[in-house]
C-alpha cells in the first residue's frame, strides 16, 4: 500500500530564506510523486511531479524537488522564499499499478515572515 | 480554458438532511475524482470515475453516500442523510487519464457544515 509522511505540519521561514518541506513515501512499486499547493479557500494546484524521468524536478514559482529512491524521499525546496509562498503544501504518491489513485500527506503549512 | 467548476462553494445543513454537490471537469478529462478533506488533513479519495464508470469506490460510505457521472462529463455527489462527521471540504478533481502520472486539476471545493 502507498503512503506519504510529511515531516513538520508547520514550517516558518524568513523572506529570502531557503524553503525546505519534507516528504517521505512508501510504495511497493516505482511511484509517481507530486507536490500540490493550496491557498486559503481554494483547491489544490499542482506544483510539480516526478514520473521516473529526471530525479530533479522543476516546477512552477521557482520550486523544485529531488527524488531519492534510497531515502524514499521527495523533499520540496525553493532557494529564496517570497511572501506569496505562504500556503499549505501537500505531497502525494500514486503507484504504477493503481496510478489513478493518489494518496496525500496531511500537509505542511508554510509561513513566511517579513 | 475553464478549470474544474464546483458548486455550491459553501453549504450549511442540519443533520439528517440531504445534500448534493456538483462538479464540471475540464473538457476532455476522462478521469474524475471526488475527495474529502477534513480540517488539518490531506484529501482522501471517495470515488474515481473513468468516463461514466466508477472504477474505485472502495472508500465511499455507500450507506449514505452516492455519486453519478452521467454521460461521462458532469458529476454529482450526494449525502443522505448527512451526519455531523460529514462536515468537511469536498473536492472534485479531473485528469487526462489514470496512468502516466497525470497530475490532477482540482476545483475550489464545497465546504460542508452539518449542524
Amino acid at each position: 500500500a502507498q503512503s506519504v509522511t510529511q515531516l513538520g505540519s508547520h514550517v516558518s521561514v524568513s523572506e529570502g530564506a531557503l524553503v525546505l518541506l519534507r516528504c517521505n513515501y512508501s510504495s511497493s512499486v516505482p511511484p509517481y510523486l507530486f507536490w500540490y499547493v493550496q491557498y486559503p479557500n481554494q483547491g489544490l494546484q499542482l506544483l510539480l511531479k516526478y514520473t521516473s524521468a529526471a530525479t530533479l524536478v522543476k516546477g512552477i514559482n521557482g520550486f523544485e524537488a529531488e527524488f531519492k529512491k534510497s531515502e524514499t524521499s521527495f523533499h520540496l525546496t525553493k532557494p529564496s522564499a517570497h511572501m506569496s509562498d505562504a500556503a499549505e503544501y501537500f505531497c502525494a504518491v500514486s503507484e504504477g499499478t493503481n496510478a489513478g489513485k493518489s494518496t496525500f500527506g496531511d500537509g505542511t503549512t508554510l509561513t513566511v515572515k517579513p | 480554458e475553464a478549470g474544474v467548476v464546483q458548486s455550491p462553494r459553501y453549504k450549511i445543513i442540519e443533520k439528517k438532511q440531504p445534500v448534493a454537490f456538483w462538479c464540471n471537469p475540464i473538457s476532455g478529462h476522462n478521469t474524475l475524482y471526488w475527495y474529502r478533506q477534513n480540517l488539518g488533513q490531506g484529501p482522501e479519495l471517495l470515488i474515481r470515475y473513468e468516463n461514466e464508470e466508477a472504477v474505485d469506490d472502495s472508500q465511499l460510505p455507500k450507506d449514505r453516500f452516492s455519486a453519478e457521472r452521467l454521460k461521462g462529463v458532469d458529476s454529482t455527489l450526494k449525502i443522505q442523510p448527512a451526519e455531523l462527521g460529514d462536515s468537511a471540504v469536498y473536492l472534485c478533481a479531473s485528469s487526462l487519464g489514470a496512468g502516466e502520472g497525470y497530475g490532477y486539476t482540482f476545483g475550489s471545493g464545497t465546504r460542508l457544515t452539518v449542524v
